[in-house]
């Protein structure tokens, strides 16, 4: 079974701000790994596929880089809406999530 | 538009049997692979189980084997999940979810595990 490792579990931010959240895989995934963001009583939303693929109505300021075992999501010019739950997801050998990352303002 | 709609989830007492359903629309369900997932309270999501399009290969994650079934019938656009010998941990929001990398989800609907 793959194992992912995400790191922080929580962050605080302003608004405006860039920040990165990173997932390390126990092995090799090849760059199958997606993004999503959670909003509180909401099902998770795809933001991100294949490393840096952006979905369809993801805003530009969304972007995923990664390769071998290690990836990182980062938000550019955080804003209001951004606030949630953002999880990794490898999907080469079955699905693992991530543990989440709780993106607050500070 | 796609859509999932997950339903029959509710209150039950340990070791008693829950099935779910997830009803598709909006796009061709007999040409995707489905997953289910679970969230339980205030945790992380958990990944249990995955059926091709076809229902040729079924996987479990461990937590689940065994006792959970999924299935589905693309007759009716309908995926199901089978939940026998509930524990108080299976406790949690079940979705749905559409292909590869989960590009839809459904609403989600909670089960409740407890005496």
């Amino acid at each position: 079974d793959i194992q992912m490792t995400q790191s922080p579990p929580s962050l605080s931010a302003s608004l405006g701000d860039k920040v990165t959240i990173t997932c390390q895989a126990s092995q090799n995934i090849n760059k199958y790994i997606a993004w999503y963001q959670q909003k509180p009583g909401k099902a998770p939303r795809l933001l991100i596929r294949y490393t840096s693929t952006l979905e369809s109505g993801t805003p530009s300021r969304f972007s995923g880089s990664g390769s071998g075992r290690d990836y990182s999501f980062s938000i550019s010019n955080v804003e209001s809406e951004d606030i949630a739950s953002y999880y990794c997801l490898q999907y080469v050998n079955l699905w693992t999530f991530g543990g989440g990352t709780k993106l607050e303002l500070k | 538009e796609v859509q999932l709609v997950e339903s029959g989830g509710g209150l039950v007492k340990p070791g008693s049997s829950l099935k779910l359903s997830c009803v598709a629309s909006g796009f061709t369900f007999s040409s995707y692979g489905m997953h289910w997932i679970r969230q339980a309270p205030k945790k992380g999501l958990e990944w249990i189980a995955l059926i091709y399009y076809d229902s040729s290969n079924k996987y479990y994650a461990d937590s689940v084997k065994g006792r959970f079934t999924i299935s589905r019938d693309n007759s009716k656009n309908t995926l199901y999940l089978e939940m026998n010998s509930l524990r108080s941990e299976d406790t949690a929001m079940y979705y749905c979810a559409k292909g590869t990398e989960g590009a839809r989800w459904g609403q989600g609907v909670m089960v409740t595990v407890s005496s």
